[in-house]
């Protein structure tokens, strides 16, 4: 049974950096096909797509938050991560992990992590 | 960016009686190959999200066959044939055609 789990602060300070970690269970993250995601969801947007990367490195970023990200992954600890940097009170959400299968003719998140809350605020 | 828009933002419904939800893309989920890009989600009360349909039209696993997806283009719907109180929660539709994925602005199920 695959299954991610979320992990990092609970609280960060205003124009400081967000950092979580998704650490995945059940599979390699190495298998081919999945991209490895992050989304957000908070009251005002909803849910929100933020990035996701494949083993080898291969990221896709939201426009509107690619000056701000870095995600990576590290295949020998099962992870992946992601970096917001120069947080606002508008990035304070829910943080999922997920799973997206990728090859032509899927094109689906499942399974999500259970979520993490991260707060901004000094 | 692909814009999702739902409707109802939400609805009660007394169990037993179907319920149904649209959802609009601002542009066609059709890709050159054929496939519809169009997933729906629920959100029960305290979960993350999970994936319900894929593809417009096929449930996914353990999902139970009261719920159907249908549409093409840039129109779709998720119906329930008959609600159950385990189905209350929040239902996204979400494009996964272009890789900035966007989702609907959710509809919530309430059950009468």
């Amino acid at each position: 049974q695959v299954q991610l789990q979320e992990s990092g602060p609970g609280l960060v300070k205003p124009s400081q950096t967000l950092s979580l970690t998704c650490t995945v269970s059940g599979v390699s993250i190495s298998s081919d096909g999945y991209y490895w995601t992050w989304i957000r969801q908070s009251p005002g947007k909803g849910l929100e797509w933020i990035a996701y990367i494949n083993y080898s490195g291969s990221a896709y970023y939201n426009p509107y938050l690619r000056s701000r990200l870095t995600i990576s992954v590290d295949t020998s600890k099962n992870q992946f991560s992601l970096k917001l940097n120069s947080v606002t009170a508008a990035d304070t959400a829910v943080y999922f992990c997920a799973r997206y299968s990728s090859p032509r003719g899927t094109g689906w998140f499942d399974p999500w992590g259970q979520g993490t809350l991260v707060t901004v605020s000094s | 960016e692909i814009v999702m828009t739902q409707s109802p933002l939400s609805l009660s419904v007394t169990p037993g009686e179907p319920a149904s939800i649209s959802c609009r893309s601002s542009q066609s989920l059709l890709e050159y190959t054929g496939y519809t890009y169009l997933d729906w989600y629920l959100q029960k009360p305290g979960q993350p999200p999970q994936l319900l349909i894929y593809l417009v039209s096929n449930r996914a696993s353990g999902v139970p066959d009261r719920f159907s997806g249908s549409g093409s283009g840039t129109d779709f719907t998720l119906k329930i044939s008959r609600v159950e109180a385990e189905d209350v929660g929040i239902y996204y539709c979400m494009q996964a055609l272009q890789t900035h994925h966007t989702f609907g602005q959710g509809t919530k199920l309430e059950i009468k």
